[in-house]
């Protein structure tokens, strides 16, 4: 079993939909949890970064973890066709500069 | 204020030829990562610098990769004697201590 699990996609919905990005993790040791945004042939851009379980929110961008189920998701309201990107969950075990562990990514689409 | 800063963006060899990839952090920061990406994959670590010091050198293959981050300027990525499988997207990151990643745009090997 992979240590990060995350649905490739392709999704596709609607301008103005709520879009539902989720990744399953297997190590119960991952403390810290991120989600990254990538263009094409561009690098990753961090959008949101929580600590253990809970939720965040900044802007149209909404972080939850729930560690008890292994389970992160995304959720982006009144998504744009600027939101059509590659997102990638990402996370780390404890404090400290400890490398991060990556999901696939999941390709979304935002259609006009 | 400068981002990560990667250079080659595209770099062609030919097997057997080395290839060298640069990356300077953004300002202040003293710790550095390296990924590799290929296509319909997510983001697997490599190794993990500070200045003048590998922290963590488990995801590089023990032959023909090597990196460092000496005391004054950028970190090298080096790959001896190239072959087509390591054809694929090689991003630096770098932090502060504690903190989440900046990624660099990557630097895009093709070998021929």
């Amino acid at each position: 079993q992979k240590e990060v699990e995350q649905d490739p996609g392709p999704l596709s919905v609607p301008e103005g939909a709520i879009v539902s990005l989720n990744c399953t993790y297997s190590n119960s040791a991952f403390q810290y949890f991120m989600w990254y945004r990538q263009y094409s042939r561009k690098g990753p851009e961090l959008l949101m970064y929580t600590y253990s379980s809970g939720n965040k929110e900044d802007g149209r961008f909404t972080a939850q973890v729930d560690k008890s189920s292994k389970y992160i998701s995304l959720f982006i309201r009144d998504s744009q066709p600027s939101d059509s990107a590659t997102y990638l969950c990402a996370m780390r075990k404890g404090a400290g500069n400890t490398p991060l562990v990556f999901g696939k990514g999941t390709r979304l689409s935002v259609i006009a | 204020n400068a981002g990560v800063m990667q250079n080659p963006r595209h770099l062609v060899r030919r097997r057997g030829q080395e290839a060298r990839l640069r990356c300077s952090p953004v300002k202040g920061h003293s710790h550095v990562y390296w990924y590799r990406q290929l296509p319909e994959e997510g983001l697997k670590f490599m190794v993990y610098l500070q200045k003048e010091n590998i922290i963590d050198e488990s995801g590089m293959p023990k032959e023909r990769f090597s990196a460092e981050f000496p005391k004054e300027g950028p970190s090298i990525l080096r790959i001896q004697q190239v072959v087509r499988g390591d054809s694929a997207a090689y991003f630096c990151a770098s932090s502060p201590p504690n903190s989440p990643l900046h990624f660099g745009n990557g630097t895009r090997l093709t070998v021929t």
